[in-house]
């Protein structure tokens, strides 16, 4: 039931674009993404509430795909700040997931 | 606003004692979560409460843990007897009016060591 993010872990330098995808076995009525720094609480970056709907936030965007149950974060051209564990969010139903999380790491 | 407060930031109990963690919602939010973080499971829900009414606690791992809303502002997380695989990050977080569906706004955490 928890969804499955890939890549595990991944490594950019500075400027970098990156993909980070979650996938959900069970029918998704909406898709959170949720950023969290080591020794911190996860913090909101957005939800996406509709099949096929994309979102985006300065250079940080998401797409979900209802149909595949899946649900892609795309970072552009990243920062040192971007550095952080990614968490989705799957909502279906009344129940909600997070996911197995991404580490991603931004180096100069 | 303050944002989501919890209490303690840290706690550390020998096994066997009864631990209880605090949280205060954002005032105005309709729902209040509980979640668990560790390294080997990740982020866990343990139960939400929609206007002080507990919703869904199929994430509490077992008896000893139990969780009370009794107004508004104020929750509570107990668990007694405490093991030390309980050891882990609590979090709290809540939402307005459509609870999961909506942005969840998470507390600092709880810290909890059991020795």
């Amino acid at each position: 039931q928890q969804p499955v993010q890939s890549p595990q872990a991944v490594i950019l330098r500075e400027g970098e674009d990156a993909v980070i995808n979650c996938s959900s076995s069970k029918a998704l009525y909406s898709v959170h993404w949720y950023r969290q720094k080591h020794g911190e609480a996860p913090v909101f970056l957005m939800i996406l509430l509709k099949g096929g709907e994309q979102k985006g936030h300065d250079k940080i965007s998401a797409s979900f795909n209802e149909k595949k149950q899946q649900s892609s974060l795309y970072l552009t051209a990243s920062q040192l700040s971007y550095s952080g564990t990614y968490f989705c969010g799957t909502v279906s139903g009344n129940q909600f997931y997070f996911g197995t999380g991404t580490s991603l790491t931004v180096i100069p | 606003d303050a944002g989501v407060i919890q209490s303690p930031r840290h706690e550390v109990t020998e096994m066997g004692q009864e631990v209880t963690l605090r949280c205060k919602p954002i005032s105005g939010h309709d729902y209040l979560f509980w979640y668990r973080q560790t390294m080997m499971r990740g982020l866990e829900l343990l139960i939400y409460f929609n206007n002080n009414v507990p919703i869904d606690d199929s994430g509490m791992p077992e008896d000893r843990f139990s969780a009370k809303m009794p107004n508004a502002s104020f929750s509570t997380l107990k668990i007694q007897p405490s093991e030390p695989r309980d050891s882990a990050v609590y979090f709290c977080a809540s939402s307005q009016l459509g609870g999961p569906k909506e942005t969840q706004y998470f507390g600092p955490g709880t810290r909890l060591l059991v020795l």
